[in-house]
Parts: structure tokens; sequence; C-alpha cells
């Protein structure tokens, strides 16, 4: 069992539309990180969030963390091409800050 | 340009080989990670420096090691290569202590394949 997992794991969809996009866990977390990963580049950070049942807005994004800080889900309103990427959600581990862990992603593509 | 800069960007070679990949930080950044991005495994922790001594260990084989030097920059050594060491291998830098401590800043990555 994964510590994070992410769902739905592929999304396709056109531009315009609206979706959301899940990271769920088991475990209680202090603060958890949302990523995106273009093609052959390195994963860049969106956005921290560490309260519960925060909100976060990032333009078309939005970002919330589950009231038990346990889940995680990111809602992209209206769709463009230039979101297309992976997704990924990712919590600290350990003692050391900067160890983190990742879900395994969601793989968007908005098609034209 | 995140300022995280690695090299080379894809490499290709045998079995058996061994090879070193580069990383130099963001300015400023004293923390430097490596983390291994395969279809199997997902990203995956590997090893972490801070300000040249080893900080935390990961998933990281025997078979590998790393070391930052005293300019900061890291290298990670893959030796013994196998088929399914072949995956993307990406160093991220962060801020020494305090609230920047857990914001990564990652490369574009060196491809890794094993042939």
């Amino acid at each position: 069992t994964q510590l994070l997992e992410q769902s739905p794991q592929f999304l396709s969809i056109q531009e315009g539309e609206n979706l959301t996009v899940y990271c769920n866990s088991s475990s209680v977390f202090s603060s958890l990180q949302w990523y995106r990963q273009e093609p052959g580049e390195g994963p860049v950070l969106l956005v921290t969030v560490v309260t519960g049942g925060e909100v976060k807005k990032l333009k078309r994004l939005t970002f919330q963390f589950g009231d038990a800080r346990k889940d995680s889900s990111l809602h992209i309103t209206a769709a463009q091409t230039g979101d297309t990427g992976l997704y990924l959600c990712a919590v600290d581990r350990g003692s050391t800050l900067g160890r983190l862990y990742f879900g395994r992603g969601t793989q968007l593509t908005v098609w034209p | 340009d995140s300022g995280v800069t690695q090299t080379p960007k894809h490499l290709i070679t045998a079995t058996g080989q061994r090879v070193t990949l580069r990383c130099s930080p963001r300015s400023g950044d004293l923390s430097v990670y490596w983390y291994q991005q395969s279809l199997d495994q997902g990203l995956q922790f590997l090893i972490q420096y801070y300000n040249g001594e080893e900080r935390a260990k990961g998933n990281i084989l025997e078979r590998f090691s790393a070391q930052q030097f005293p300019d900061l920059h890291s290298e990670l050594n893959l030796s013994s290569l196998e088929l399914g060491d072949s995956a993307l291998y990406f160093c991220a830098s962060s801020a020494h202590s305090g609230v920047g401590a857990n914001v990564l800043t990652f490369g574009a990555g060196s491809r890794l394949t094993v042939l």
C-alpha cells in the first residue's frame, strides 16, 4: 500500500473542462505539497498546504487540504493545454526536512 | 531555468559500467537531494547532503554513492549498472533551515539508459 494514493492515474480532457484530482492517505500530515512535472523537466512546486481545511488558489487551480490533514484535492477550472503534465503530491517523511515522499501522480492531458 | 543544474542530460551505457551524475545547486542553497524516478517506483528519495555532510538516506542501493564538495556541487556515482537502474535521476536543492527547508527546487534531471 502506497503512503499517498493519487487518483485518477490518468486523465484526458478537452480544453475548457473542469477537473479534480485527489491525493489520499490514512496518515496525518503536518503539511502537503503539490508539484507539476512537465515532460523533460523536474517537478515544480505549486503550493504547500498546512492547515486542515485550508484552501489555496493559484489562478485557475484550487488546492484543498482535508480537515483531518489526511488528504488533499486539486481542482482546475477551465483547463488549458498548458495545464498538461504530471501532478504529484508529496509529504515530508522522517526527521529531515526535504526528504519527501511522493505519490505516483496523475498524468493530465488537455486537448485543444 | 530553476537554478539547479544537472549534467549530463542524457546518458546511455552498458550493464556493469559506472557513471557519475553531477549537480550544481541553486545559489545560496546548502542542501542537495537526489531522487530517482522510474515507471515502476515513481519518484523516490535517495540521499541528502547538507553543506558537505550526508544528512539522510533513503532507498539508495549499495552500488550507488554520492558526495557533496566544498563548492556545494554534488555527484551521484552509480556502479555495476543493471538494466533496472535505467531511470531519471533528479537533483534538488533547498535552503539550509527554517521555513524554506522543505521547499525543493528540482533540476531538469539526467536520463540514464542502461543497455
